[in-house]
C-alpha cells in the first residue's frame, strides 16, 4: 500500500492566518483527497485533488477557503486560509489507487486556532 | 446522493464474544464499494474490509467479516472473538464508483470492549 507522508504533523495558529499542509505519497496515485475530522466527529471530504486541474469541492467547501494544488501524482497541498477557531480539526490527506481499492490515509495534520 | 447511516454511537461487547456494528447506505449507483475502517485513539485510519457491490459472496477478513444485504442496502461488519485491541471507533464508507471515485464516511460507532 501507499505510504504518505503529511506534513506538518500539528500547528498552532492565529486567527486571520493560514497555513499549507502538504501530502507527499511514494508511489504515482490516481484518486488524491483531503478530508477534515472535527473533534468527536467523522470523516468530511472536502475535495477531490486533481492532477493538472482544480480540485473537485464538496458542498459546504469553497476554493477560496481551501485552496488545493496538485502538480503531480505524487503531492498535494491544502491551504486553510483566514482562519478561525472553527477551523480546529485534524486535516487527512488521502489516497487510492483503484475504484476496488481502500483508501490510505496520512497521519493527518491536528491544526488548532487560537 | 450517496448516504452511509450508522445508528450505534457507542458498542459494548464483551472480551472472546462477537459483535455486530451496523451500516445502511443509499446510492442510486448500480456500481459500488463499502469499507469499514478502525481508528484507534492513536488516530490512524486502518482499512479492516472491502465488499463491493457485484461481490456474490460476504467479505472476510481474519476475525472481520462484512454482512452484506444488497436489497436491503445494508453492510454490517461482525467482528469475532472480539479482543480489548478492538476498543475504537469503527466507520463505515461507500464509495460510488462512477461518481469519480469520492468516499464518504458514516458518523461512525465506538467500540468498547470489556474484560
Amino acid at each position: 500500500s501507499a505510504v504518505i507522508s503529511q506534513k506538518p504533523s500539528r500547528d498552532i495558529c492565529q486567527r486571520g492566518t493560514s497555513l499549507t499542509i502538504q501530502c507527499q505519497v511514494d508511489s504515482q496515485v490516481t484518486m488524491m483527497f483531503w478530508y477534515r475530522q472535527q473533534p468527536g466527529q467523522s470523516l468530511t471530504l472536502i475535495a477531490t485533488a486533481n492532477q493538472g486541474s482544480e480540485a473537485t469541492y464538496e458542498s459546504g467547501f469553497v476554493i477560496d477557503k481551501f485552496p488545493i494544488s496538485r502538480p503531480n501524482l505524487t503531492f498535494s497541498t491544502l491551504t486553510v486560509s483566514n482562519m478561525s477557531p472553527e477551523d480546529s480539526s485534524i486535516y487527512l490527506c488521502s489516497v487510492a489507487t483503484g475504484g476496488d481499492q481502500p483508501q490510505h490515509f496520512g497521519d493527518g495534520t491536528r491544526l488548532s486556532i487560537l | 446522493a450517496q448516504k452511509i447511516t450508522q445508528t450505534q454511537p457507542g458498542m459494548f461487547v464483551q472480551e472472546k464474544e462477537a459483535v455486530t456494528l451496523d451500516c445502511t447506505y443509499d446510492t442510486s449507483d448500480p456500481s459500488y464499494g463499502l469499507f469499514w475502517y478502525k481508528q484507534p485513539s492513536s488516530g490512524e485510519m486502518i482499512f479492516l474490509i472491502y465488499q463491493g457491490s457485484y461481490d456474490q459472496q460476504n467479505a472476510t477478513e481474519g476475525r472481520y467479516s462484512l454482512n452484506f444485504q444488497k436489497a436491503r442496502k445494508s453492510a454490517n461488519l461482525v467482528i469475532s472473538a472480539s479482543q480489548l485491541g478492538d476498543s475504537a471507533m469503527y466507520f463505515c464508507a461507500m464509495r460510488e464508483i462512477t461518481g469519480g471515485f469520492k468516499t464518504i464516511f458514516g458518523a461512525g460507532t465506538r467500540l468498547f470492549v470489556k474484560a
